[in-house]
Parts: structure tokens; C-alpha cells; sequence
């Protein structure tokens, strides 16, 4: 079975600076790899997703994620975050080949500060 | 519908009663899924469906807990006898293709917030 690891449950960072929230996983068998955001009060999100070939993933509002197989890591990254970047992130993995469900980590609240 | 409601937004009862909690997906989503999240903590897959048939419910904590979708639209999760331990927020998601997929995306309601007291 797949889980995730994510340390930082809470990471505040001033606006316009850089931001990583970290994301390790665990799993016997290769996995698909996913970040979901929840704004407040909103549901959870798709932000971005690994599914295979470029090991880095983009989304659309700046925000990117390497594979590192060999780390087994995930980690999220923004060069300059802002005011409206605050939410919760959940990283996420799925078993390539096989019938389990996505599985969460515990999620890491980002906190921009103006 | 525009996005995956739930119903109700807040729901408070007390030990020992009966819940049913609604999720109506995304229009035309084969895929629905149900996962709890408790405070502080990530969502915890409990069960899903394609269509009508529940594929999995390894996740359901006991048989206090159980789900249908009769008509593989509308969704009602039931839990019976509650307990203050099943305090939290109950999400529902649902996928356009049909779980496994490689290019799975799932959306999500703003949940159901349970309160057992």
C-alpha cells in the first residue's frame, strides 16, 4: 500500500517570496503523483499532476512539482507566491497498475503574509 | 449540475441517531467516491462506485457505515448508530472516466460537516 508523507503542516512566508511545501511517498509499485488545493470553504482542487514523461509539472497559476524518483519525492514550488495562494495543500499518489483510490497526505496550510 | 453538491452543508446530531448524508455529482461523471477528513488531517478514502456497482469499501470503518447509489447518479452515505468518533468532514468527488485511469482528475463538493454529540 501507498502513503504520503507531508512534514510541514503549516508554512507561513511573506508575499512575493518563494515557497516549497514537501511532499514524500511511499509505494511497492510505480505511482502517479497529484497536488490538490483547497481555497476556504471551496473544495478540494486538481493543481497539478505527474502521470509520466517530463519528471516537471506545471500548472497554470506559476505554481511547479519535480518527480524525484530516487528521492521519492514530489515537492511543490512557487518562485512568488501570493496574497490569494493562501490555502490548504494535499499532496497526493495512486497506484499505477492496480484498483486503490488516490491517498492523501495530511495536508500543509500555506500562509501569505502581505 | 455546475460542480459536486453536498447535502446538508452542517449536520449536528446526536449519539446513537442516524445520518444520511447526499452527494449529487457533476453531470455525466461515471466515478463518485466518498472520503472523510478529520481535523487536521488528509482525506481517508472510505468507498466508490462506477455507475451503480460499489467497487471498493476496504475503507468504511465498520458496518455502521454504508453507501448507495441505486440509479449510478445520486449518492447517500448512512451512518447508523453514530458516535462522536464519526465527527468530521465528509467529501464527496467524482470522476468523468471510469476509476482506474491513468488520467484520473477528481472533483470535489465543499463536504458535510458532521457533528455527533
Amino acid at each position: 500500500a501507498q502513503s504520503v508523507t507531508q512534514l510541514d503542516s503549516q508554512v507561513p512566508v511573506f508575499e512575493e517570496a518563494p515557497v516549497e511545501l514537501r511532499c514524500n511517498y511511499s509505494s511497492s509499485v510505480s505511482v502517479y503523483l497529484f497536488w490538490y488545493v483547497q481555497y476556504p470553504n471551496q473544495g478540494l482542487q486538481l493543481l497539478l499532476k505527474y502521470l509520466s514523461g517530463s519528471t516537471l509539472v506545471e500548472s497554470i497559476n506559476g505554481f511547479e512539482a519535480e518527480f524525484n524518483k530516487s528521492q521519492t519525492s514530489f515537492h511543490l514550488r512557487k518562485p512568488s507566491v501570493h496574497i490569494s495562494d493562501t490555502a490548504e495543500y494535499f499532496c497526493a499518489v495512486s497506484e499505477r497498475s492496480g484498483n486503490t483510490p488516490l491517498v492523501f497526505g495530511k495536508g500543509t496550510r500555506l500562509s501569505v503574509i502581505a | 449540475g455546475a460542480g459536486v453538491s453536498q447535502s446538508p452543508r452542517y449536520k449536528v446530531t446526536k449519539r446513537g441517531q442516524d445520518v444520511a448524508l447526499r452527494c449529487d455529482p457533476i453531470s455525466g461523471h461515471v466515478s463518485l467516491y466518498w472520503y472523510r477528513q478529520a481535523l487536521g488531517q488528509g482525506p481517508e478514502f472510505l468507498t466508490y462506485f462506477n455507475y451503480e456497482a460499489q467497487q471498493d469499501k476496504s475503507g468504511l470503518p465498520n458496518d455502521r457505515f454504508s453507501a448507495e447509489r441505486p440509479e449510478g447518479s445520486i449518492s447517500t452515505l448512512t451512518i447508523q448508530r453514530t458516535e462522536q468518533r464519526d465527527s468530521a468532514m465528509y467529501r464527496c468527488a467524482s470522476s468523468l472516466r471510469q476509476h482506474p485511469s491513468t488520467n484520473e482528475k477528481l472533483f470535489f463538493g465543499s463536504g458535510t460537516q458532521l457533528s455527533v454529540l
